[in-house]
């Protein structure tokens, strides 16, 4: 495989569950995010992760808990969530281990959360 | 503070023609990277075209250009000859030099290309 993949791609889950969402990187990059995606909001940042050291917390909920075992790998792991946490959680990945103005992220397709 | 202003909810493009997507940005840093991506209704965000700062030369990318006028704080898209499958969200995105790994996203213009 290439890219970024993000599994599963669609995730239905009740308030009470305990769920992760996965994110596997196949091009050698350093660096890995999470992305919040909601209707008619902005991309949101929620984690970055640089040589498997998270370097951004955007002062996410503890509900969300992130977990980087290696530079390819990616997993937000979800618990007791509320509704409004219904989006789609991008996760991408960029190349320099230091910010840099240059460095472009590639995102996975993506994981289509609803929390009932 | 860094801001993006997509001010296009919408656009509506005849297919061959050229559209231009508006992107305005507002940053205190010197040197900074501005980013377009296309979301197609499946959801991955495609990288575009990238623009530096310091860039002397607007960035090309097969049909999409950047015009990027600085003194204007404005880096808009231009697709030539549009396609049916350019109907996607379109966002626009900067990062800062001071900024640490973050990269601010604009709201989004939504294409549709029309046959």
């Amino acid at each position: 495989e290439t890219g970024v993949t993000q599994t599963p791609r669609h995730l239905v889950m009740g308030m009470t569950n305990k769920k992760s969402l996965k994110c596997e990187q196949h091009l050698g990059h350093n660096a890995m995010y999470w992305y919040k995606q909601s209707a008619k909001k902005p991309l949101e940042l929620m984690f970055v992760y640089s040589l498997e050291e998270r370097v951004e917390n955007n002062s996410v909920p503890s509900r969300f808990s992130p977990e980087c075992p290696n530079s390819s790998h990616l997993f937000l792991h979800l618990h007791t969530l509320q509704p409004e946490d219904s989006a789609l959680y991008l996760c991408a990945s960029s190349q320099e281990s230091s910010p840099s103005i240059r460095d472009t992220q590639y995102f996975g397709p993506g994981t289509r959360l609803t929390v009932l | 503070a860094q801001k993006i202003t997509q001010t296009q909810p919408g656009m509506f493009v005849q297919e061959k023609e050229a559209v231009t997507l508006d992107c305005t940005y507002d940053t205190s840093d010197q040197s900074y990277g501005l980013f377009w991506y296309k979301q197609p209704s499946s959801g991955e965000m495609i990288f575009l075209i990238y623009q530096g700062s310091y860039d002397e030369q607007n960035a090309t990318e097969g049909r999409y250009s950047l015009n990027f006028q600085k003194a204007r704080k404005s880096a808009n898209l231009v697709i030539s000859a549009s396609q049916l499958g350019d109907s996607a969200m379109y966002f626009c995105a900067m990062r800062g030099s001071i900024g640490g790994f973050k990269t601010i996203f604009g709201a989004g213009t939504r294409l549709f290309v029309k046959a």
